[in-house]
């Protein structure tokens, strides 16, 4: 099975910090992606990435930043963390290929901005 | 872009009764992926069932089946026997060629016993 983890499930930052969530997945695949999701909204792109130290922005990358070093893991950075940066983060992973299209889901981060 | 709209923020069915949950997008594209996704609370997300585009046989997984409208651009999730184990938020989302994903706002359902 794949397998996604994300390095906290709860998350609490002051204004002003700089804040690292890691995404770490275990079945090779090309593709990463992360995500929030607010009630009523959805979940909504922040950046994405096709390969390692490659990254494209998503709907919403403004606060942002990614990296992503190594295949497997692929980082989201709070450069300074906002209240308005309060929400649940989701990272997913999917393989590349035609055939194997579908987005496997992280548990997800709930990140507290105070 | 393309969105997707879920026009039903909640939704409840009996236990053991049949719902549909309904998902439309906009697209330009003739070549694209369609997924329901299931979120149980604080629990992760995973893949309910899938539709690709070209493929006119609407997808079915054990209880779940979708009635796929490509001319209406209509993408419904059908639910028969529901169960307890159902009660959760559905995301429909989107797959463009491009391998961008866009998802529904979602429709939390609630399984009455």
């Amino acid at each position: 099975d794949v397998k996604v983890t994300q390095s906290s499930r709860y998350l609490v930052k002051r204004t002003g910090e700089k804040v690292f969530l890691e995404c770490v997945q275990d079945m090779d695949h090309e593709n990463m992606f992360w995500y929030r999701q607010d009630p009523g909204l959805g979940l909504r792109l922040i950046y994405f990435s096709y390969d390692v130290k490659m990254k494209e922005k998503g709907d919403i990358p403004e606060g942002y930043s990614v990296s992503r070093e190594k295949k497997e893991r692929f980082s989201l950075i709070l450069e300074s963390a906002s209240t308005n940066q309060t929400s649940m983060y989701l990272c997913a992973s999917s393989l590349g290929s035609r055939e194997h299209y579908e987005q496997y889901f992280g548990p997800g981060t709930r990140l507290t901005v105070t | 872009a393309q969105t997707v709209t879920q026009s039903q923020p909640e939704m409840s069915v009996q236990e053991a009764e049949t719902v549909t949950l309904s998902c439309t997008y906009d697209t330009s594209e003739s070549d694209y992926y369609l997924f329901w996704y299931k979120q149980p609370p604080s629990r992760q997300m995973i893949l309910v069932i899938r539709q690709e585009a070209y493929k006119q046989q609407n997808a079915t997984e054990n209880r779940f089946s979708v009635n796929f409208q490509k001319a209406a651009k209509s993408f419904s999730l059908k639910i028969s026997d529901s169960q307890l184990g159902d009660a959760a938020m559905y995301f429909c989302a989107y797959r463009s060629a491009g391998n961008q994903f866009y998802f529904g706002t979602g429709t939390s359902l609630t399984v009455i016993p």
